[in-house]
């Protein structure tokens, strides 16, 4: 069973460009994660979706993250402009389960640089 | 709100003696709990799920417990090898289940 896809790696941009990262979940899972994890950190959630729809964005810094996930499959996180506090690791992750949490599965995560 | 501490930030032992990371919540209304392995540079992977209602899950060397109403769950690894050297992140269910709350993880150094 293939696991969790993320897109690039590694980026590397100046501050007030923008950046999207891409996540291809667990074929079938109903509800996807985005986390980021600054260096030394545990993950905080950004963004949690189920199937296309939004359920907990709250941490999300909506002046400058977006997110989408369009036919409840792929989603795509863009940072716009960036800042240099935006350096960190963005983690995707799927869960099979509707209700309630369910056992999580990681990407590999995005590694952003912002100089 | 759910905020999840583990102690120790860092762990130094010898190969083969058997070992104890704690993590502690503050809201005990969790639906499940997870432990996380993470490698430098690399994702997470999942190592044990305990539901609210279990005390204990093993798998091979690794044995977590969960205790809900002292806000607390243990990991424990037994005969520890070189190769278990890595990050370990506890996380519990936020106060509407929906998502994991993570801790800032304990780093495990094993050395031969």
């Amino acid at each position: 069973e293939a696991g969790v896809a993320q897109s690039p790696r590694y980026k590397i941009i100046e501050k007030r460009q923008s950046v999207a990262f891409w996540c291809n979940p667990i074929s079938g899972h109903a509800t996807l994660y985005w986390y980021q994890q600054i260096l030394g950190q545990g993950p905080k959630l950004l963004i949690q979706f189920q199937n296309n729809g939004v359920v907990d964005d709250s941490q999300l810094p909506k002046d400058r993250f977006s997110a989408e996930r369009l036919k409840g499959v792929d989603s795509t996180l863009k940072i716009q402009p960036a800042k240099l506090e935006d350096s960190a690791v963005y983690l995707c992750a799927s869960s099979l389960v509707v209700r309630g949490t369910g056992e999580l599965f990681f990407g590999e995560g995005s590694r952003l640089t912002v100089l | 709100k759910q905020e999840v501490t583990q102690i120790p930030a860092a762990l130094s032992v010898p190969e083969g003696e058997n070992l104890v990371l704690n993590c502690s919540f503050t809201d005990s209304a969790i639906y499940n709990l997870q432990w996380f392995r993470q490698d430098p540079g690399k994702g997470l992977t999942s190592l044990l799920l305990i539901q609210s209602s279990q005390r204990e899950q093993t798998s091979g060397r690794l044995n977590a417990s969960l205790d809900k109403s002292s806000g607390r769950s243990t990991l424990y690894i037994a005969a520890s090898q070189p190769g278990d050297s890595a990050t370990y992140l506890c996380a519990a269910t936020n106060q509407a289940g929906t998502a994991l709350i993570f801790g800032k993880g304990t780093t495990l150094s094993v050395s031969s």
